[in-house]
């Protein structure tokens, strides 16, 4: 079976501190994506990793993928209340579709 | 350069109705998935489309059915309306390996 996990599924960050977001998938695949959604709103792409050892960073934000491990990580370093939003980790297991996990709900006190 | 519309953006129906959503996708791209998120879920796949060809199906009945156009717009109709498919409907567009989603279209079933 397709399974895609995320973990932890909400996080309480305080301002200037370091997270890390775990997304673990149980079959092979070299593509994985980190979409943020805000409240109402559509899915906002932040990172497509497409190989194993991929690390990609964007602001506070960075993405790596270890496809032997089956796991990707998002860590955000000292977050700021920005970055309150949901975030999901996305698995395309085949061409044709992305399997997306339950999604992480950080929410970022001062 | 438009990204991803789809419309309406909001939609109320009764039980046992039928609907109609559209999604014009992003210029260049070719292929069309269609994802529903419920309150609190990550999104899950409807199906792709592709060449006006249903390419992939997930697990969704039968009521759910799509077309794409020749210009690669695309629309999903829903028949006979239940109750628990009020949701998020994300339509994404594709050319490649990247996906672009539209803001979406939240239908509610009374």
């Amino acid at each position: 079976e397709l399974k895609v996990e995320q973990n932890p599924l909400f996080l309480s960050m305080q301002e200037g501190k370091n997270y890390t977001i775990y997304c673990n998938y149980s079959t092979t695949s070299d593509r994985l994506y980190w979409y943020r959604q805000d409240p109402g709103k559509s899915l906002e792409s932040l990172f497509v990793l497409l190989s194993n050892g991929a690390v990609k960073q964007e602001g506070r934000l960075m993405a790596s993928l270890d496809t032997k491990a089956r796991l990707s990580t998002l860590h955000i370093t000292a977050a700021v209340h920005d970055l309150s939003a949901t975030y999901f980790c996305a698995v395309a297991f085949s061409d044709y579709k992305l399997s997306f996990g339950a999604g992480t709900t950080v929410t970022v006190r001062a | 350069d438009a990204g991803v519309t789809q419309s309406p953006t909001h939609l109320i129906k009764t039980r046992g109705q039928q609907v109609t959503l559209r999604c014009s996708p992003k210029s260049g791209h070719d292929t069309v998935s269609w994802y529903q998120q419920a309150l609190g879920q990550g999104p899950q796949f409807i199906f792709q489309y592709y060449e006006e060809e249903e390419r992939q199906r997930g697990n969704f009945p039968d009521r759910f059915s799509g077309h794409q156009f020749p210009n690669y717009s695309s629309e999903l109709n829903v028949n006979a309306l239940l109750l628990g498919d009020s949701a998020l409907y994300l339509c994404a567009s594709s050319e490649g390996r990247g996906y672009t989603f539209g803001s979406g279209t939240r239908l509610t079933v009374v």
